[in-house]
């Protein structure tokens, strides 16, 4: 199975900061990571799709990018209500293997 | 909008078998997958398997192979997965997410239900 390893697992920034996470593959997915936002006691939102593309509807503070094996999620002029965990995932074969995820708190 | 719906909260003793419902509704085109995938307290989500919704095709994660059922149900848009012999370790909160992609491969989970909360406790 592919193993995705997130860093950092928890972060702390203010309204307005710019944060990045980043996602490393143990091997070569090319392109295939998505990102997803789980707020404490919901399902996993979708961000981001094949390491770059905007999800419907997500707003343009949250990008993505990398290829290979490492990848970065970055999101700016950050709002309180991006408080949550954030975890990459890879598609690039079966079976489908999440990072464990980063916690990001607004301070 | 897709929406996914599932099934409430369930307590199980071990041994026994879990079967979670997900209705889809507010597609516009035929073709799309379910995966299901079940998350432990404070750990990451696993993906259990999936099932095309025209073709009934489905695949599973070789972890649960063997003990795991994904379905249609006779209600096109209604799906089921089925655990069988429960152990503690099995206690998650259980999703249903689609897929646009119906070849369930490089997939990403566009849309997800609520979740279902499935102990497992004698």
């Amino acid at each position: 199975d592919i193993q995705m390893t997130q860093s950092p697992t928890s972060l702390s920034a203010s309204v307005g900061d710019r944060v990045t996470i980043t996602c490393r593959a143990s091997q070569s997915i090319s392109n295939f990571v998505n990102w997803y936002q789980q707020r404490p006691g919901r399902a996993p939102k979708l961000l981001i799709h094949t390491a770059s593309t905007l999800h419907s509807g997500v707003p343009p503070r949250f990008s993505g990018s990398g290829s290979g094996t490492d990848f970065t999620l970055t999101i700016t002029s950050l709002l309180r209500d991006d408080s949550a965990t954030y975890f990459c995932q890879q598609s690039d074969s079966l079976p489908y293997t999440f990072g464990q995820g980063t916690k990001l708190e607004i301070k | 909008q897709v929406q996914l719906v599932q099934s409430g909260a369930d307590l199980k003793k071990p041994g026994a078998s879990l079967k979670v419902s997900c209705e889809a509704s507010g597609y516009t085109f035929n073709s799309y997958s379910i995966h299901w995938l079940r998350q432990a307290p404070g750990q990451r989500p696993e993906w259990m398997g999936w099932i095309n919704a025209s073709t009934r095709k489905t695949k599973y994660s070789q972890k649960f192979q063997g003990r795991v059922s994904i379905i249609r149900d006779t209600s096109a848009s209604t799906f089921s997965m089925e655990l069988r012999s429960l152990g503690s370790e099995d206690t998650a909160v259980y999703y249903c997410a689609s897929d646009s992609n119906a070849s369930g491969q490089y997939s990403w989970f566009d849309f997800w239900g609520q979740g279902t909360l499935v102990t497992v406790s004698s």
